[in-house]
């Protein structure tokens, strides 16, 4: 089966980079999602990685290691909007469906 | 334009009452999915489908019930709601395949007293 780790809490301050990690531990790997939640709201797509290494996508960045079953979202020049949830996710099976998903990381940006 | 539907998006409810919260997507998606999420237990999935009629219970299917009979449609059943049942439910869908990601509806926030 799948078992997904992040961390439950983390704060930042505004205009500054933070790193948000996931581990997991799959029976066969298919790629790895991560999707932004703000409160109360639905989760919205964010990235897709397959392959090692970091993909960049404007302030966000995605980084994978098969190898160490690790990932970690990179946010740069953080605005008080992306305070918010941040959820990695792994299918089950191979392709992408169905997805489980970590407990998610809430993060605060502060001034 | 492109999105995942559900309807009601609040609903209070009494024990035992049945209730169905409706699913629909425009985006000829095969895969549909049902989720609740809950404090501090994150998202998890109760159904989902991978076509017309073909369903398959997820992490925490007890207490409810899907039907697929079109592909646009994938609506939750719950036919003796509980308080432990109280939640925020979202609907999903996406093309199966490797990288496409998943379309959520707005959210269910139901509240069995």
């Amino acid at each position: 089966g799948q078992n997904i780790d992040q961390p439950t809490e983390m704060t930042a301050t505004e205009g500054a980079i933070v790193q948000i990690n996931c581990t997991y531990q799959t029976s066969g790997f298919n790629g790895l999602f991560w999707y932004q939640q703000h409160a109360g709201e639905a989760p919205t797509f964010l990235s897709y990685n397959v392959l090692d290494g970091l993909e960049e996508k404007g302030r966000f960045s995605s980084f994978l290691s098969r190898s160490k079953g690790y990932s970690y979202l990179l946010l740069k020049e953080l605005q008080m909007k992306d305070s918010a949830s941040y959820l990695c996710a792994v299918p089950l099976v191979a392709g992408n469906t169905p997805l489980v998903f970590g407990k998610g990381t809430r993060l605060s940006v502060i001034a | 334009e492109a999105q995942v539907t559900q309807n009601p998006r609040y609903l209070i409810t009494v024990t035992g009452k049945k209730l169905t919260v409706t699913c629909s997507q425009n985006m000829n998606h095969e895969y549909m999915s049902w989720y609740r999420q809950d404090p501090g237990l994150g998202l998890r999935q109760i159904y989902y489908s991978m076509n017309v009629e073909v369903t398959d219970k997820g992490d925490v299917p007890e207490g409810y019930k899907v039907s697929r009979k079109e592909k646009r449609n994938f609506p939750l059943i719950l036919e003796s709601p509980s308080p432990n049942q109280t939640s925020l439910y979202f609907c999903a869908s996406t093309r199966t395949g490797f990288s496409h990601e998943q379309y959520f509806g707005p959210g269910t926030r139901l509240t069995v007293t």
